[in-house]
């Protein structure tokens, strides 16, 4: 069992419906890592949590560390969202930040 | 604009030939990362650096080796060694040893063989 495990592998929507994106971890952790990759592979991080709820624009992040889970929801979807989302963790209690990766969640939003 | 450059985007190599992976930062970061990645799974680490002179083993460093002779650049070179050479290759780096800090990452560097 990966120690990261994201659902759904694949999401498809149609323009402005709300998502949710679930990540549930197995090991304590100190901070967990929202990225998003584009189609073209470049990689850009949108959030780092480590309690409580983010926000920024359409996107919210959430985390329940008792529970082992976060979640990213997307307001009023767009296009331009379909991406791949990749939920990380830092284990901490190591030397070096060491993150571990969810196998991602293919988003396609349709027009 | 401060970054991540990685060159080529995409690399072809011959059985039996070693090719290297340019990455280069201007961000003053002191900690660097070098990650595969492979289709269906997450990213796993290879190699990372938390300051000059210095690397150590990731997760799956045989068939790799790094230089860390400048704080701007990390160069991966993949040998003949890596029996499975094929994937998608991220580097990536951080202000320091701190993952409670984002990671910032390059767009990648995807390899095959011929």
């Amino acid at each position: 069992k990966n120690e990261v495990e994201q659902s759904p592998q694949n999401l498809t929507a149609q323009e402005g419906e709300f998502i949710t994106i679930n990540c549930s971890y197995s090991v304590g952790i100190s901070a967990l890592h929202w990225l998003q990759q584009h189609p073209g592979g470049g990689i850009v991080s949108l959030f780092m949590l480590s309690s409580g709820k983010k926000k920024h624009g359409r996107l919210i992040a959430t985390i329940n560390i008792q529970e082992k889970h976060s979640s990213l929801h997307i307001t009023a979807s767009h296009p331009r969202d379909s991406a791949v989302y990749i939920c990380a963790v830092f284990a901490g209690g190591t030397s070096y930040g060491k993150l571990t990766f969810g196998q991602g969640t293919i988003l396609t939003v349709h027009p | 604009d401060g970054g991540i450059t990685q060159s080529p985007k995409y690399l072809f190599r011959k059985e039996g030939q070693n090719v290297t992976l340019s990455c280069e930062q201007n961000l003053n970061h002191d900690a660097m990362y070098w990650y595969r990645q492979d289709p269906g799974q997450g990213l796993r680490l290879i190699y990372y650096s938390q300051i000059v002179n210095d690397f150590q083993k990731g997760d799956i460093a045989e068939g790799y080796s790094v230089s860390r002779e400048k704080k701007e650049s990390f160069p991966l070179t993949v040998t003949s060694a890596q029996k499975n050479p094929t994937a998608f290759y991220l580097c990536a780096s951080s202000p320091f040893r701190d993952a409670n800090q984002p990671q910032h990452f390059g767009d990648g560097t995807r390899l095959s063989i011929l």
